[in-house]
């Protein structure tokens, strides 16, 4: 069974839109939930990762939040640019170390029109 | 400056054929390395997190057995043989520094396999 679930699976939004991307997850415990984006033919690249019980962070247009008790993460793009066209993928880790098993999603597609 | 590099980029694998890849780390303040697989249209899984030089790990799945090597602080390989016919597996690695919200994680551009 699929422990973490993003939605949409893929999404068209124009130049400068905003856009939200949603996490919902089922891994226990949850110690750990980090965004990576994703571009064809590339690595994985971190975007934020998030710790506390209720926690929010902030990297230039990209703000998460994560909701341990709902198990629930969201992914905010701001400003949309043609660049920001790729998958993002939500990805829970079960330990607060590297020694823990590391939970994907299958990802967002994300297309950004002019 | 890329973090991760790692060889081949992509192979074309003859089936019964093993295959051996490296993934090499540019700064070693990175010491934790993993290997993750990914199958066509199927989500990122993984495989092994090593730590240390001589640290060794064998895991057998549907469709490969795999054995992760970390052969030096810089250096971690994957030999993945007795893979399916016809499978397209995408194999990368990642170096991560753990610490809270200043946790970190790089992956390399992966490799493509192809079994014949």
């Amino acid at each position: 069974k699929t422990q973490v679930e993003q939605s949409p699976q893929s999404l068209v939004v124009r130049q400068g839109e905003n856009c939200v991307l949603q996490c919902n997850y089922s891994v226990t415990p949850d110690n750990h939930l980090r965004w990576f984006k994703q571009d064809t033919g590339k690595g994985l690249v971190s975007l934020t990762v998030l710790v506390d019980q209720k926690d929010k962070t902030s990297n230039g247009r990209y703000s998460a939040t994560l909701d341990k008790d709902a198990k629930h993460s969201t992914l905010h793009i701001t400003a949309t640019l043609l660049d920001d066209t790729a998958t993002y993928i939500c990805v829970v880790g079960d330990r607060g170390s590297a020694l823990g098993r590391l939970h994907f999603g299958a990802g967002t597609q994300l297309i950004v029109i002019p | 400056v890329t973090l991760l590099e790692q060889n081949p980029r992509w192979r074309l694998v003859p089936r019964g054929q093993a295959v051996n890849l490296r993934c090499i780390l540019k700064n070693s303040q990175y010491p934790w390395m993993s290997w993750y697989q990914q199958d066509l249209q199927k989500q990122l899984q993984w495989l092994f997190t090593l730590r240390s030089p001589g640290d060794k790990e064998v895991k057998s799945l549907p469709g490969a057995d795999y054995l992760a090597t970390r052969v030096t602080d810089t250096e971690l390989r994957l030999q993945v043989a007795n893979m399916s016919q016809g499978r397209t597996l995408y194999c990368t690695c990642s170096a991560d520094a753990w610490g809270g919200h200043q946790d970190t994680q790089y992956f390399g551009p992966g490799t493509r396999l192809l079994v014949l």
